[in-house]
């Protein structure tokens, strides 16, 4: 199983330009999440998706948007980006969302995609 | 405001050094706490979940504990494979309303 799969690795961006970036799981959980990961602090959680076609706002969503019409995918656009988006990327996922059940899934994550806005 | 802190944010040992990194947290309605470990260059990969004061895991040289306000993870002779990233997440909050807070990490070197 490959798990969680992003691309791409590395982007470089100009202020003002929009791109994707790509997630998919071959897991099949029902719960997706994206993450920016800067240095000093912890993760931060962007956006989140407890199955297709539903998704909801996590801690920092300005500037980004997600949807999810496939339980494998859940990409992530940046829809101007600015240098305040630079930073480190991850899609996690798991079987549940955390804490809904008694049983608390643990995330699944990929290895993350490098974004540079200059 | 619920908060977690790492400490220390990195630690240099050598091989065979036993040590332990602390997560301490100020959060209401705990529910779990997770311990990750990051590589360079990688995701964080699932270590252990703890649920109450009192509760141990173990994994190798690795041995996570809980207390009501603070989670140690102790590294028993580590090597140098052993070098990385650990982070520490809570999950708080109600059944309608729950989060996980992530800590910054603490960063391992173990040299040979």
């Amino acid at each position: 199983n490959a798990g969680v799969t992003q691309t791409p690795k590395f982007q470089v961006l100009k202020t003002g330009q929009s791109m994707t970036l790509q997630c998919a799981q071959d897991m099949n959980h029902e719960y997706m999440s994206w993450y920016r990961q800067d240095p000093g602090m912890g993760l931060r959680l962007i956006h989140y998706s407890v199955g297709a076609g539903i998704t909801d706002q996590g801690e920092v969503p300005n500037g980004y948007n997600v949807s999810r019409s496939t339980t494998e995918d859940f990409p992530l656009r940046l829809l101007s980006a600015a240098p305040s988006q630079t930073s480190v990327y991850f899609c996690a996922s798991s079987y549940s969302r955390a804490g809904s059940s008694s049983y608390n899934s643990p995330l699944h994550f990929g290895n993350g995609t490098r974004l540079t806005v200059t | 405001e619920d908060q977690v802190t790492q400490s220390p944010e990195a630690l240099r040992l050598q091989e065979g050094e036993s040590s332990s990194l602390n997560c301490s947290y100020t959060v209401s309605g705990l529910r779990g706490l997770f311990w990750y470990r990051q590589d360079p260059g990688k995701g964080p990969e699932f270590l252990f979940t703890l649920y109450s004061a009192g509760e141990e895991k173990e994994k190798e040289r690795l041995k996570a504990t809980l207390t009501k306000k603070e989670s140690f993870l102790h590294i028993t002779a580590p090597k140098p494979e052993d070098s990385a990233t650990y982070l520490c997440a809570v999950q708080a909050g109600t059944d309608s309303n729950y989060q996980l807070i992530w800590g910054a990490g603490t960063k391992l070197i173990i040299k040979p």
